[in-house]
């Protein structure tokens, strides 16, 4: 089965400055990867997700990058925020999007 | 994003009984659930997958007879944890997975039922 590796586990970040969360996948069928934002007693939200077409996506601060060949995947965040404060999780899914596997999440703290 | 509720938020029982869990998708219909247990500070490991109409299908180490789940309508699947014991206390949280639409399909997340098995 999938088998996805994130790194790294905490990370601290003064606001304003830009924060990179790496993923890694072992199979390489698959083709969807969603990044989700959990708080503290929360359930995780989507917050950009990409699909094995596409290299990169950006929505505002946030931006994914994907490497197939290599079969990482990145989430970048710009100009941090004490909001911007949760654990993140990577997932990847297979094709046909059946079950997602989760990272092992990152917790991020940006500090005002 | 679609909307997926989950009853109840908190359930505190004793250890030897049963808790049902209810997952609902409120604005669209999901033919796919799936339940994740979570424990603390540690990552969504899935337990199984709810397809409606048919059996479960439940992911390696997880009990199937512990753990029942019921996908009855395209809007409601059931867990329900038997024979509770206080290593069963964990966040649980359902997800439902939208219809494919313009060639995509999204994942949205229940808020998740906390239970304490004392």
């Amino acid at each position: 089965g999938e088998n996805v590796e994130q790194h790294p586990s905490t990370l601290s970040v003064q606001e304003g400055d830009s924060a990179v969360i790496k993923c890694t996948y072992s199979d390489s069928a698959s083709n969807y990867f969603p990044w989700y934002k959990q708080e503290l007693g929360k359930r995780p939200q989507l917050i950009i997700d990409i699909r094995s077409n596409v290299g990169e996506k950006k929505d505002q601060r946030i931006a994914v990058t994907l490497n197939k060949t290599a079969k990482h995947f990145s989430l970048h965040i710009t100009e941090t925020q004490p909001e911007d404060s949760a654990v993140y999780f990577c997932a990847a899914a297979p094709g046909g999007y059946q079950k997602v596997t989760f990272g092992t999440g990152t917790k991020l703290q940006v500090i005002p | 994003g679609a909307v997926v509720s989950q009853h109840p938020s908190w359930v505190i029982c004793k250890s030897g009984t049963s808790v049902k869990i209810e997952c609902r998708s409120l604005d669209f219909q999901a033919t796919t659930m799936f339940w994740y247990r979570q424990f603390p500070k540690q990552s969504l490991m899935l337990m199984a997958t709810s397809n409606e109409g048919s059996k479960a299908t439940y992911e390696q180490g997880v009990e199937k007879d512990k753990f029942l789940i019921n996908h009855a309508s395209l809007t409601l699947s059931t867990l329900t944890v038997t024979s509770a014991h206080p290593e069963d206390s964990s966040f649980y949280i359902c997800s439902a997975r939208t219809p494919w639409e313009g060639g995509q399909e999204t994942q949205y997340f229940g808020p998740g039922t906390r239970l304490l098995v004392l």
